[in-house]
C-alpha cells in the first residue's frame, strides 16, 4: 500500500523562527491535506493541496505531485503553532485517508 | 454551517462491554470515514461509508463495525472491549472522500479499564 513519510518527526524552535515540514508519498495521489492536531485531539484543516502552492497567512504549502512530495512552511512561528502536524493522502479509487506519522512542533517563547 | 459532530466526547468502559460512537457529518456530505488514533499506531483507517454503503474497511477485527443511516449520520460499534481499544476515535466528513476535502470532528476519547 501507499506509504506516507513525514520529516522531521520532532522540531523544536524559538518563537519567530521559520520551519519547513516535509511529506513524501510513495504513489500518485489525487488528494493531499495538511492538518494541525490541537491539544484536545481535533484535526484542524490547514490546506487541501493535491498540487500547486497555497498560502494562508503565515502558513503556505506546496505539493509537487510528479515528484511525490509536499512541503508545509510556517513563518514567524508563534507558541500557538505548537502541536502535531499531519500530512494525509488519498489515492486512486480508494476511499480511505492515509496519514503520515506526524511532525511534533514545539515553539519556545 | 455546522461542523462534524461526534458524540460522546469522552467515554469510560469496562473490558468486555460494548460501545457505540456517533458521527453527524456536515450537512450535504455523504461520506463518513472513521479513524483510530493511538500513541503506538498513529492514525489508522477503520472504515468508510458513502450513501449507506461501506466502500472500504481497514485491518481491524470483526469486533469493530459500523453503519450509516439515510441522513448520512454514522455509528461505529466496538463489542467485547479490550484494553487496547483505548484510543481517540475520529470521524471525517466529505462530499466524497475520493476527491474532495475531508473535515474531522472533535473525536471521542474512549478509555477501557
Amino acid at each position: 500500500g501507499i506509504q506516507v513519510e513525514q520529516s522531521p518527526p520532532d522540531l523544536i524552535l524559538q518563537e519567530g523562527a521559520n520551519s519547513t515540514l516535509r511529506c513524501n508519498f510513495s504513489d500518485s495521489v489525487n488528494n493531499l491535506q495538511w492538518f494541525h492536531q490541537n491539544p484536545w485531539g481535533q484535526l484542524i484543516n490547514l490546506f487541501y493541496i493535491p498540487s500547486g502552492t497555497k498560502q494562508n497567512g503565515r502558513l503556505s504549502a506546496t505539493t509537487v505531485a510528479t515528484e511525490r512530495y509536499s512541503l508545509l512552511y510556517i513563518s514567524s512561528s508563534q507558541t500557538t503553532d505548537s502541536g502535531v502536524y499531519f500530512c494525509a493522502v488519498l489515492y486512486s479509487s480508494a476511499s480511505k485517508i492515509i496519514f503520515g506519522s506526524g511532525t511534533r512542533l514545539s515553539i519556545r517563547p | 454551517k455546522a461542523g462534524v459532530t461526534q458524540t460522546p466526547r469522552y467515554l469510560i468502559k469496562t473490558r468486555g462491554q460494548q460501545v457505540t460512537l456517533s458521527c453527524s457529518p456536515i450537512s450535504g456530505h455523504r461520506s463518513v470515514s472513521w479513524y483510530q488514533q493511538t500513541p503506538g499506531q498513529g492514525l489508522q483507517f477503520l472504515f468508510e461509508y458513502f450513501s449507506e454503503t461501506q466502500r472500504n474497511k481497514g485491518n481491524f477485527p470483526g469486533r469493530f463495525s459500523g453503519r450509516q443511516f439515510s441522513n448520512s449520520r454514522s455509528e461505529m460499534n466496538v463489542s467485547t472491549l479490550e484494553l487496547g481499544d483505548s484510543a481517540l476515535y475520529l470521524c471525517a466528513s466529505s462530499s466524497n472522500v475520493q476527491n474532495t476535502e475531508a473535515f474531522f470532528g472533535q473525536g471521542t476519547r474512549l478509555t477501557v479499564v
